[in-house]
């Protein structure tokens, strides 16, 4: 079954520390693949998108992802943890049917630690 | 702007009364969805429609009812058979491709008491 699979429900860093959320996918065909941030009490706002073009995406914030089909992964990263990036992030997987909702995983909630 | 408008922020209801949310958006967009967001479960589909008139079933249908009259409009009735309605309600919607993110609303607060 193609599913969605976030490691960590809840990430601490310190300010300025690399931030690193993972995010791995079962299919046998390469997906489409998205990042989405959720602050509280909002909706989700995308961050970055996979869809086949380069394997390393550039979002906003600052925030990157690199696809990589061998370990079908797409991790999420940030350099530097800044106070404002504290929030619920979630990886979402499009199974190339145009018919098909994407599929999200359960959300990893980061904490930034002055 | 165009965006996805969900009103009301937050709705209060009793147990055994049937309430709609509201979502509508100015995108353009053919395709909307209804997730339920409840704390560590992420967000489960409930409905879809891809098309005017026509809707599917997501992974938690039962207890909800949905319509699609109108492009811009799909509103979501959460009725009496719902066991556990309060929750967080997000609407969004995209274009008709695999490819394409889906824009959010800044969701619903429901709780029944």
């Amino acid at each position: 079954a193609q599913s969605v699979t976030q490691l960590g429900s809840h990430v601490s860093v310190s300010e300025g520390a690399l931030v690193l959320l993972r995010c791995n996918y079962s299919s046998s065909v390469p997906p489409y693949l998205f990042w989405y941030v959720q602050y509280p009490n909002q909706g989700l706002q995308l961050l970055l998108k996979y869809t086949s073009a380069a394997t390393l995406v550039k979002g906003i914030n600052g925030f990157e992802a690199e696809f990589k089909k061998s370990e079908t992964s797409f991790h999420l990263t940030k350099p530097s943890a800044h106070m404002s990036d504290a929030a619920e992030y979630f990886c979402a997987v499009s199974f190339f049917s145009g018919n098909t909702p994407l599929v999200f995983g359960k959300g990893t909630r980061l904490s930034v630690i002055a | 702007d165009g965006g996805i408008t969900q009103s009301p922020k937050y709705l209060f209801r009793k147990e055994g009364q049937n309430v709609t949310l509201s979502c509508e958006q100015n995108l353009n967009h053919d395709a909307m969805y209804w997730y339920r967001q409840d704390p560590g479960q992420g967000l489960r589909l409930i409905y879809y429609s891809q098309i005017v008139n026509d809707f599917q079933k997501g992974d938690i249908a039962e207890g909800y009812s949905v319509s699609r009259e109108k492009k811009e409009s799909f509103p979501l009735t959460v009725t009496s058979a719902q066991k556990n309605p309060t929750a967080f309600y997000l609407c969004a919607s995209s274009m008709r491709s695999s490819s394409s993110p889906l824009h959010f609303g800044n969701g619903t607060r429901l709780t029944v008491t």
